[in-house]
């Protein structure tokens, strides 16, 4: 039983167009939500994250938006560019604190094409 | 700084014997988790110490699974009597009490069960 679900395992977009990576959960305790960032052989680096008392967070070219009613995120990358080609992985967790295992989705595999 | 980081980077091992993975976190965090990631998966958690207190070990699959912290620092993982199904790559995590759950990840151990 997934809680953390990413339905797209891949998304295609050309250099300079927005990217949009989609996230749903079913747990309605999940409080604190974050995305990660993978390349190929290396460890998720932590990209963006944001909670529950907000509805969206922007850090540079990156946005992550929240619809709690919905229980959807989604993170919005513009404009995109070659560099971002890697794996997102969307997360959550039931306490906005260090020390709460992170559930995490599958994944989108992002290519961004120059 | 140094990030955190794994050894070894890859394991190869045959069905039924003992691996041992380590885990050398962050200087100063005090969590740290571990996780499994298997192919076209997700991150599964796995386990999780904080300071000196018991670890959180409700992730592991199996009683062949354990894993200890020796001075606030080191993790060490075991798997016993290796099977198949523990093929994956394992990540380790850590954070600090200031992360708000931001968790940093080393490269990760790939260990094949042949």
């Amino acid at each position: 039983d997934q809680q953390v679900k990413q339905n797209s395992p891949s998304l295609s977009v050309q250099e300079g167009r927005i990217s949009i990576l989609n996230c749903d959960y079913t747990n309605s305790m999940f409080d604190y939500f974050l995305w990660y960032k993978k390349y190929p052989a290396e460890g998720p680096t932590f990209l963006i994250s944001i909670s529950s008392i907000k509805d969206k967070n922007e850090d540079g070219r990156f946005t992550v938006f929240l619809n709690k009613s919905a229980k959807h995120l989604s993170l919005h990358i513009v404009p995109s560019q070659p560099g971002d080609s890697a794996v997102y992985f969307c997360a959550a967790s039931g306490l906005e604190k260090a020390g709460t295992a992170l559930i995490f989705g599958k994944g989108t595999t992002l290519s961004v094409s120059s | 700084g140094a990030g955190v980081s794994q050894s070894p980077s890859n394991k190869v091992t045959e069905k039924g014997k003992d691996v041992e993975l380590r885990c050398d976190p962050i200087s100063g965090h005090t969590a740290l988790y571990w996780y499994r990631q298997s192919l076209g998966q997700g991150l599964e958690f796995l386990i999780y110490f904080q300071g000196n207190s018991a670890p959180d070990k409700s992730g592991l699959p199996s009683d062949r699974f354990s894993a200890e912290r020796t001075g606030g620092s080191v993790s060490t993982l075991t798997i016993q009597r290796t099977q198949q199904e523990d093929s994956a790559v394992y990540l380790c995590a850590s954070s600090s009490q200031r992360g708000y759950n931001e968790q940093f990840f080393g490269p990760g151990t790939r260990l094949t069960v042949l």
